[in-house]
């Protein structure tokens, strides 16, 4: 089974908007974090935001959060009033508390439209 | 430097050839990844440093896929006897230990021909 699921695979969004992008994961073991990047056309990969398995609240960055629904096993990615520079590919990424690697999802192509 | 550094950031080779790829972590950083990318895909896990652990070498692909982590600083990936099927983006992250936030190189871009 995929660990990261990422079932956008281009959305489009109205520059000032907000908009949702989704991610779940999948995994037994109780400790793990959740990650957000960003990868712009220049291909660096940025880190947005992390969420821990016992955190209480979503994590909060500037104009990003994450909506972490642990018993859907969901982490959606929410951008509030999009900008053009939001354009890039977004993936999801999971670390189990007993491994070393992140798992990747296969990333959403998020557009932004003036 | 400020950042994660990678050279070449562009290779083309011949089949069959041999490749080095090099990542200049950020300074301090004790955990080092290698990731490969290829076209229109996510990030495959490769190789993990962290100090001077013995590396977590599970997601080589084949054996002629290697990498080591001198003084704990600088990292080479070595691709032998390249393939067709190697080419694609290998990424460098580096953190300070216990640190969740990875920071990325730009990543160089192999070709084989």
């Amino acid at each position: 089974a995929q660990k990261i699921t990422q079932t956008q695979p281009g959305m489009f969004v109205q520059e000032k908007e907000a908009v949702t992008l989704d991610c779940t994961y999948d995994t037994s073991d109780p400790s793990y974090g959740l990650f957000w990047y960003k990868q712009p056309s220049s291909g660096e990969m940025i880190f947005l935001i992390y969420q821990g398995s016992y955190d209480q609240q979503n994590a909060t960055e500037g104009r990003y959060s994450l909506n972490f629904q642990k018993a859907r096993k969901s982490a959606n990615l929410v951008i509030s009033a999009s900008q053009l520079g939001d354009s890039a590919m977004y993936f999801c990424a999971m670390r189990e508390g007993t491994g070393n690697q992140f798992y990747f999802g296969t990333g959403t192509s998020l557009t932004v439209i003036p | 430097g400020a950042g994660v550094s990678q050279s070449p950031s562009n290779k083309v080779t011949e089949k069959g050839k041999d490749v080095e790829l090099r990542c200049d972590p950020i300074s301090g950083h004790t955990a080092l990844y290698w990731y490969r990318q290829s076209l229109g895909q996510g990030l495959e896990f490769l190789i993990y440093f962290q100090g001077n652990s013995a590396p977590d070498k599970s997601g080589l692909p084949s054996d002629r896929f290697s990498a080591e982590r001198t003084g704990g600083s600088v990292s080479t990936l070595t691709i032998q006897r390249t393939q067709q099927e190697d080419s694609a983006v290998y990424l460098c992250a580096s953190s300070p230990q216990g640190y969740y936030g990875y920071t990325f190189g730009s990543g160089t871009r192999l070709t084989v021909v």
